[in-house]
């Protein structure tokens, strides 16, 4: 069945530098990449999604890259903040599926 | 407008009891799902519903978990005879249409204890 793979599982980072997540998927029928973010005792909030017709799609800080050939795709956040420390969660679906997301990506920004 | 809610935030319940986990979507929303999410864990799918029909349960775990969705909007999801390993946190979520890709909007969740 469908799978989504999410690395690293745990991710440390200075305040200030970039983080990156990285997510494979195996359907390739897959066609919209959504990424969630769950703060701690929050519940999960979309931060950005990208569909299939595009190769990349930024807002401020965070962007996702796909790369429909490799079946990849990634969240870059650059110039992290405290307030960015949280859970992240990638996720894949085709339109004749449900969305299935990654294991999640526990981020840690070190002051 | 209000967003997606449940009730109860907490529900502790005795070994082999049965209870009920409710989930009121946004209004509109066509869309529901209901995940589990286990301490530190990710998002473990259980079933999603289209209006009424629940097209995917393929994620319940046993036939204990049973869930409906009745006048296209309030769900349920039903536990009986709880187990320890039950406890979990129990999300749902609501979106405009399953298959279109729109964005899924989650409620609180549903802290389930089962001593």
């Amino acid at each position: 069945g469908e799978n989504v793979e999410q690395h690293p599982s745990t991710l440390s980072v200075q305040e200030g530098d970039s983080a990156v997540i990285k997510c494979t998927y195996s359907d390739s029928a897959s066609n919209y990449f959504p990424w969630y973010k769950q703060e701690l005792g929050k519940r999960p909030q979309l931060i950005i999604d990208i569909r299939s017709n595009v190769g990349e799609k930024k807002d401020q800080r965070i962007a996702v890259t796909l790369n429909k050939t490799a079946k990849h795709f990634s969240l870059h956040i650059t110039e992290t903040q405290p307030e960015d420390s949280a859970v992240y969660f990638c996720a894949a679906s085709s339109r004749a599926s449900k969305i299935i997301f990654g294991s999640g990506t526990r981020l840690s920004i070190r002051p | 407008g209000a967003g997606v809610s449940q009730s109860p935030s907490n529900k502790v319940t005795e070994k082999g009891k049965d209870v009920e986990l409710r989930c009121d979507p946004i209004s509109g929303h066509t869309a529901l799902y209901w995940y589990r999410q286990s301490l530190g864990q990710g998002l473990e799918f259980l079933i999603y519903f289209q209006g009424n029909s629940a097209p995917d349960k393929s994620g319940l775990p046993s036939d204990r978990f049973s869930a409906e969705r009745t006048g296209g909007s309030v769900s349920t999801l039903t536990i009986q005879r709880t187990q320890q390993e039950d406890s979990a946190v129990y999300l749902c979520a609501s979106s405009l249409e399953g298959t279109t890709h729109n964005e899924q909007f989650f409620g609180p969740g549903t802290r389930l204890t089962v001593l």
